[in-house]
């Protein structure tokens, strides 16, 4: 029973362009979201995260929106750059008990030049 | 600074094989926790320590999997006699906080682990 869904494997834009991935979870108690994007033979790498107290929060190219009643955040990239061809994870966790981060299977986002 | 570093980078074991894996973390970091990586899925929680005690365990598969971080710093993951579904990547990750959450998670870049 996966928590943490991202239910497009892969995704295709043009250098410039937005990028949008998208995630879905079902586990109303989770309260805090982070991206991580992971190269080829790399660990995954922070990109942004967001609290359940917000519905947007911005870094440089990379926004995040969170859609509590919908159960959904999404990534936006703009303007896309081939650099960030890589494969991105959608992550959760909530409150209390341990720590642990729930992903999702991941998007493998591929900038075209 | 240094971020987090994992030792060995691939390892190669026969079935039947017992394994350790080595994670150093962030200097100073309280938080530690091990993911199991299958190919082509998300990681998967494994366990978590707050400096050296073990407060979450119950992502660890079965009894052949064990880890230890004896003085709140360096963490091994040992798995006893290996079966073929333990290959994946093995991540360490290490954060800051001493309790509570919200708090990023900084990965090293994993052990690869075949079991042939």
């Amino acid at each position: 029973d996966q928590q943490v869904k991202q239910n497009s494997p892969s995704l295709s834009v043009q250098e410039g362009r937005i990028s949008i991935l998208n995630c879905d979870y079902t586990n109303s108690m989770f309260d805090y979201f982070l991206w991580y994007k992971k190269y080829p033979a790399e660990g995954p790498t922070f990109l942004i995260s967001i609290s359940s107290i917000k519905d947007k929060n911005e870094d440089g190219r990379f926004t995040v929106f969170l859609n509590k009643s919908a159960k959904h955040l999404s990534l936006h990239i703009v303007p896309s750059q081939p650099g960030d061809s890589a494969v991105y994870f959608c992550a959760a966790s909530s409150q209390g008990g341990s720590e642990k981060l729930v992903f999702g299977k991941g998007t493998k986002l591929t900038v075209n030049p | 600074g240094a971020g987090v570093s994992q030792s060995p980078r691939y390892k190669v074991a026969k079935r039947g094989q017992d394994v350790a894996l080595r994670c150093d973390p962030i200097s100073g970091h309280v938080s530690l926790f091990w993911y199991q990586q299958a190919l082509g899925q998300g990681p998967e929680f494994l366990t978590y320590f707050q400096n050296e005690a073990q407060l979450d365990k119950s992502g660890l598969p079965s009894d052949r999997f064990f880890a230890e971080r004896p003085e709140g710093s360096v963490s091994t993951l040992k798995i006893q006699r290996t079966q073929q579904e333990d290959s994946a990547v093995y991540l360490c990750a290490s954060s800051s906080r001493l309790a509570g959450y919200q708090e990023t998670q900084y990965f090293g870049p994993g052990t690869r682990l075949l079991v042939l």
